[in-house]
C-alpha cells in the first residue's frame, strides 16, 4: 500500500517562530488532508489539499502531487499550536481511506 | 451544522467481554470510516461503509465488525475483547468517502483490563 512520511518526527518551537512540516507520500492520491490532534484526542481538519496551495490564517499548505510530497506551513507560533500534525492521503478510486503518517509532535514554548 | 458524534466518550471493559461504538455522522454524509489509534501503530483503518454496504476493510482480525443503518450512523463491535484493543477509536465521516474530505469525531477510548 501507499507510504506516508512525515518529517520532522519532533519540534520544538520558541513563541512567535515559523515552520514548516513536511509529507512525503509513495504513490499519486486523491485526497490528501492535514490534521491536528488536540490533547483530548481530536482530529481537526486543518486543510483538504490533494494539490495546490491553501492559506487559512497563519496556517498554509502546498501539495506538489506530481513530486508526491506536501507542506503545512505554520508562522508566528503560539502555544495553542502544539499538539500533532497528522498528513492523511488517499490513493486511487475506490479505495475509501485514509494512510496516516506517524505525525509530527509540534511543542510551542512561551 | 452539527459535527460527527461519537459515543461513549470512555469506555472500560474486562478481557472477553465485547463492546459496542456508536457514530453519527454529520448530516448529509452518507460514507462513514472507523480508525483506531494506539501509541505504537498509529492511526490505522478499520472499515468504511457507504449507504449501509461495507466498501473496504483493513487488516483487523474478525472480532472487528461493523454495520450502517439506513440514518447513516455506524456502529463497531469488538467482540471478546484483548488487553491489545485498549485504543482510541475515531469515526470519521465524509460525503462519498474517496476523494472528499473527511471530518472526524472525538473518539471514544476504549481501556481493556
Amino acid at each position: 500500500g501507499i507510504q506516508v512520511e512525515q518529517s520532522p518526527p519532533d519540534l520544538i518551537l520558541q513563541e512567535g517562530a515559523n515552520s514548516t512540516l513536511r509529507c512525503n507520500f509513495s504513490d499519486s492520491v486523491n485526497n490528501l488532508q492535514w490534521f491536528h490532534q488536540n490533547p483530548w484526542g481530536q482530529l481537526i481538519n486543518l486543510f483538504y489539499i490533494p494539490s495546490g496551495t491553501k492559506q487559512n490564517g497563519r496556517l498554509s499548505a502546498t501539495t506538489v502531487a506530481t513530486e508526491r510530497y506536501s507542506l503545512l506551513y505554520i508562522s508566528s507560533s503560539q502555544t495553542t499550536d502544539s499538539g500533532v500534525y497528522f498528513c492523511a492521503v488517499g490513493s486511487r478510486a475506490g479505495s475509501y481511506q485514509l494512510t496516516f503518517g506517524k505525525g509530527t509532535k509540534l511543542s510551542v514554548i512561551p | 451544522k452539527a459535527g460527527v458524534t461519537q459515543t461513549p466518550r470512555y469506555l472500560i471493559k474486562t478481557r472477553g467481554q465485547q463492546v459496542t461504538l456508536s457514530c453519527s455522522p454529520i448530516s448529509g454524509h452518507r460514507s462513514v470510516s472507523w480508525y483506531q489509534q494506539t501509541p505504537g501503530q498509529g492511526l490505522q483503518f478499520l472499515f468504511e461503509y457507504f449507504s449501509e454496504t461495507q466498501r473496504n476493510k483493513g487488516n483487523f482480525p474478525g472480532r472487528f465488525s461493523g454495520r450502517q443503518f439506513s440514518n447513516s450512523r455506524s456502529e463497531m463491535n469488538v467482540s471478546t475483547l484483548e488487553l491489545g484493543d485498549s485504543a482510541l477509536y475515531l469515526c470519521a465521516s465524509s460525503l462519498t468517502g474517496g476523494g472528499n474530505g473527511y471530518t472526524f469525531g472525538s473518539g471514544t477510548r476504549l481501556t481493556v483490563v
